[in-house]
C-alpha cells in the first residue's frame, strides 16, 4: 500500500540553522512527490513539487527538495531559517496514472529568534 | 475568484447525530479529496473522487459517507457510526494526475 514516513516529528531550531526534513515514501512505481507547508492558522499551500527530470527541486520561500529514487526519499531542505518559516510540514506522494493523493504524519518546525 | 470554500468553519454535534460538511470549489477540477487532520497523525485520506458521480475509499472511510451528483461539489457527511469524529476536516481538489492539489481552509467540527 502507498505510505509516506516522515521521521521528524518536531524540531526545533534556531534562526539561521540549516534544515532538513526527512520523507521516505513506500511505493515502488513511479510518483510524484509534495511538500506542503501550513502555517499557524492559515490553509495547507504548496511549497515544492517533483514529478519528473532533475531530481533537486527548488520551491518557494527558498526551500528545496531531493529526490533519491534508490532511498524512496524526498528530503526537504532549506540552508538558513527564517522565525517565519516556523509551521507544520508535510510530505506527500501520488502514485503517478492515479489519483490517491497520501500524505505524511507532519513535521511541526519551531523557528527560535 | 477561485478557490475552494468548505462550510462551516466550526461545528459542533451531538454525539448520535449525523452532520455534514459542505466542500465547493470554481477551479474546474475534476479530483476531490476529503481529508482528517488530527495532531501527530498528519492528513488521513478519507474519500476521493476522480469525475462526477465516482469516489473511492481512502484509508480512513469507516464511518463517514460522501456524494459527487456535482462536478463542483463534494460533501462530507460524517455518520453517528464514527467512533472519535472530532478533529479538523480538510477538502482539496486538484486539476489533473499531474497537478498539485489545493486546499481549502478546512472545518473544525466537535462532538459535544
Amino acid at each position: 500500500a502507498q505510505s509516506v514516513s516522515q521521521h521528524n516529528h518536531h524540531v526545533i531550531l534556531s534562526e539561521a540553522a540549516s534544515l532538513e526534513l526527512g520523507c521516505n515514501y513506500s511505493y515502488g512505481g513511479t510518483v510524484n512527490l509534495f511538500w506542503y507547508v501550513q502555517y499557524p492558522g492559515q490553509h495547507l499551500q504548496l511549497l515544492l513539487k517533483y514529478f519528473s527530470g532533475d531530481p533537486l527541486v527548488k520551491g518557494i520561500k527558498g526551500f528545496e527538495a531531493e529526490f533519491i529514487k534508490s532511498k524512496f526519499s524526498f528530503n526537504l531542505r532549506k540552508p538558513s531559517v527564517q522565525w517565519s518559516d516556523t509551521a507544520e510540514y508535510f510530505c506527500a506522494t501520488q502514485n503517478q496514472g492515479a489519483q490517491k493523493l497520501v500524505f505524511g504524519q507532519g513535521t511541526r518546525l519551531t523557528i527560535n529568534p | 475568484d477561485g478557490g475552494i470554500t468548505q462550510s462551516p468553519k466550526y461545528l459542533f454535534r451531538k454525539e448520535g447525530q449525523n452532520v455534514t460538511l459542505s466542500c465547493e470549489q470554481n477551479l474546474n477540477h475534476d479530483a476531490m479529496y476529503w481529508y482528517r487532520q488530527d495532531p501527530g497523525q498528519g492528513l488521513r485520506l478519507i474519500y476521493y473522487s476522480q469525475i462526477v458521480n465516482d469516489f473511492q475509499k481512502g484509508d480512513i472511510a469507516e464511518g463517514y459517507s460522501v456524494s459527487r451528483e456535482k462536478k463542483e461539489s463534494f460533501p462530507l457527511t460524517v455518520t453517528s457510526a464514527q467512533k472519535n469524529p472530532t478533529a479538523f476536516y480538510l477538502c482539496a481538489s486538484k486539476e489533473d494526475r499531474g497537478r498539485e492539489a489545493f486546499f481549502g481552509q478546512g472545518t473544525r467540527l466537535t462532538v459535544v
